[in-house]
Parts: C-alpha cells; sequence; structure tokens
C-alpha cells in the first residue's frame, strides 16, 4: 500500500465549476498536509498546507482534512483553465514526506 | 512564500562528463533539502535527503557513488551526476525544507538534463 494515494485522473471540469480534489494517507500518525501544483515541465509549486481537522480557506482555494478518516482534500472554486495543471498531495510523517502521484486536473474553457 | 534556486536551469553534457547542480534556499535555513528526479509525464522520484553537516541518506535504489550530495552550508546543496550516461537525461528538482514554516518543503525551479 502506497503511502499516499490519488487518483490519477484526468478530472474535467468546466469554467467557472468546482474542482474537487482527493488524497488518501495511510499512517495516522502523519502531523501536516500540503497541496502542490505542477505545470508541466515544471517544478512542484506550494498551495496550501493544513494540519488540524477541518477546512482551512485561501481565496479560491479550500483545504480539508479529516485525520480520522485519514483523508484531505482540495477544492478549487470557480475553475480556471490557468488552474489545469497536475495536483500533487503530500503527507509529513516526522522527518520524511510522501508524494502521492498527482491528479491531473484540465478546467475547459 | 520562501524561495529555492536552482542552477544551472538546464544543462547538456556528453557522456561521461560530471554534471553539478547548486541547490540554494534564499530567505531561510534549510538544515534539511531533498534531491527529486522526474521523468516524463512520471511522478517525483526521491533520490536523497540532504542533510547539512552530515552524509546524505539515499533512497533504495539510488546510487550514492554516481549521484554526489553535499550540503555544506544551510543554505546550499549539491548534487553532482558523475559519468553521466544518457539514462541519466530527466529533470532534476531539489526541495528545502523551512522550519521555521511548519517544516513546509519549497521546491527549486528544476534542472533539465540532457546527456548525449
Amino acid at each position: 500500500q502506497k503511502e499516499v494515494e490519488q487518483n490519477s485522473g484526468p478530472l474535467s471540469v468546466p469554467e467557472g465549476a468546482i474542482a474537487s480534489l482527493n488524497c488518501t494517507y495511510s499512517d495516522r500518525v502523519s502531523q501536516s498536509f500540503f497541496w502542490y501544483r505542477q505545470y508541466s515541465g515544471k517544478s512542484p509549486e506550494l498551495i496550501m498546507s493544513i494540519y488540524s481537522n477541518g477546512d482551512k480557506e485561501d481565496g479560491r482555494f479550500t483545504a480539508q482534512l479529516n485525520k480520522a478518516s485519514q483523508y484531505v482534500s482540495l477544492l478549487i472554486r470557480d475553475s480556471q483553465p490557468s488552474d489545469s495543471a497536475t495536483y500533487l498531495c503530500a503527507v509529513r510523517n516526522f522527518n520524511k514526506f510522501y508524494f502521492g502521484s498527482g491528479t491531473k486536473l484540465n478546467v475547459k474553457p | 512564500g520562501a524561495v529555492v534556486s536552482q542552477h544551472p536551469s538546464w544543462v547538456i553534457c556528453k557522456s561521461g562528463t560530471s554534471v553539478k547542480i547548486e541547490c540554494r534556499s534564499l530567505d531561510f535555513q534549510a538544515t534539511t533539502m531533498f534531491w527529486y528526479r522526474q521523468f516524463p509525464k512520471q511522478s517525483l522520484m526521491l533520490m536523497a535527503t540532504s542533510n547539512e553537516g552530515s552524509k546524505a541518506t539515499y533512497e533504495q535504489g539510488v546510487e550514492k557513488d554516481k549521484f554526489l550530495i553535499n550540503h555544506a552550508s544551510l543554505t546550499l546543496s549539491t548534487l553532482t551526476v558523475t559519468s553521466a550516461h544518457p539514462e541519466d537525461s530527466s529533470f532534476y528538482i531539489c526541495s528545502a525544507r523551512d522550519l521555521g514554516s511548519e517544516e513546509t518543503q519549497y521546491f527549486g525551479p528544476g534542472t533539465r538534463l540532457l546527456v548525449l
């Protein structure tokens, strides 16, 4: 079982819709959770981090964490074509980071 | 957010030569840096964890004598690909962990290596 699991997609949503990206992790003692966006040919860039159960909002992005279910998600409101990218979920477990393989998001104009 | 730079951004070299890639944290100190490799349309693959002042920790299957890592200061780590071959051509990305920011990992822009 992988440490971090993501659906590879592609996830296609129309412009203006809400995109919902999901991630599950295997280790209950994981402490910190991150979402990164990676455009084709570029390195990942940090979108959001979340450490406590519940929701965390930053502009059009909302991260949701449910430690009991070992589940973290990212919602993108009012999706734009420029949001089309691969989204990586990452989990920190003490000194180790684990990355999911990423979900490819396509936002259609 | 914190800024991590990499140099060079791309490099083309002949088979058998060595290539050094630098990774710098510009506005924070990083006791730990990570080196990743990514082939086209594939996910990030962690190669090694670089610890300031000590030996790097390599992931299984990564040859430590081929991929030399040095982390001599709190803001600089280097990766040297020794005797590079065409199969080493890849996108090499470093990241640095900011202890002051809930240990968030920030990525450099990456170095594209092409070995002819």
